[in-house]
């Protein structure tokens, strides 16, 4: 079974820039978070989507945004870039599903989209 | 959402050495997860603890839950070069409508000196 797909793997912004990361989670996957890792934060939430629909959100700002597609893959979107902006941006799906509590199951991480902001 | 706190934010030890790192919270956890993820890596699931007292094992890694569910450790025998990375607690809280968010600890940056 293929593993959670990230892309672009790097790429290079500068200030002011917008730019969407795409991520395909694993087959049968109806679930796909977003998180930001940076060294001074650590693995900070920024969104989770199953079924099409925001489900859970962090503490981010407006400029950071996601979607979910019918099949299950997912985007976010910063726009206005900034400069403590740069990090990795990791995805992970998981079933959503089935889990007791429900969408307590354990999450596959994708290997990331490292985002430099000049 | 929850907060767990980790600690220490860094351990270098010598290959044969242990190692034990703790997640704490001030409030009552459903469960408890456990993450590595290698230097240049992703973050890759080891366990998940969801009773009070609950004590894993796999291989030299033992986890344990806390009786009152309000922390955990991870402890390494005997440490080898390819335990390097550094390991994340991770805890669920409720986030409503049914939904849970998982809340990740700052992390122990394990070093292993050969």
């Amino acid at each position: 079974k293929a593993g959670v797909t990230q892309t672009p793997r790097y790429l290079i912004k500068t200030r002011g820039q917008q730019v969407t990361l795409s991520c395909s989670p694993i087959s049968g996957h109806r679930s796909v978070s977003w998180y930001q890792q940076t060294p001074g934060q650590g693995l900070q939430f920024l969104f989770e989507y199953f079924s099409e629909t925001q489900r859970n959100k962090g503490n981010f700002p407006g400029r950071f945004s996601g979607r979910q597609f019918s099949n299950s893959r997912s985007e976010m979107n910063v726009s206005t870039l900034e400069l403590g902006d740069s990090a990795l941006y990791l995805c992970a799906s998981s079933p959503g599903q089935g889990a007791s509590p429900p969408n307590t199951g354990e999450l596959f991480f994708g290997e990331g989209s490292r985002l430099t902001v000049l | 959402g929850q907060q767990v706190m980790q600690i220490p934010q860094y351990q270098h030890v010598q290959e044969g050495e242990d190692f034990t790192t703790y997640c704490n919270s001030s409030t009552t956890l459903s469960n408890i997860q456990w993450y590595k993820q290698r230097p240049g890596g992703h973050p890759v699931f080891l366990i998940q603890l969801v009773k009070s007292g609950e004590v894993k094992k796999q291989k030299r890694l033992t986890f344990q839950f806390g009786e009152a569910k309000k922390n955990s450790s991870l402890h390494i025998t005997a440490t080898q070069t390819t335990d390097v990375g550094t390991y994340f607690c991770a805890a669920h809280s409720y986030s409503g409508a049914g939904s849970y968010q998982l809340t990740f600890g700052k992390g122990t940056k394990l070093s292993v000196i050969p």
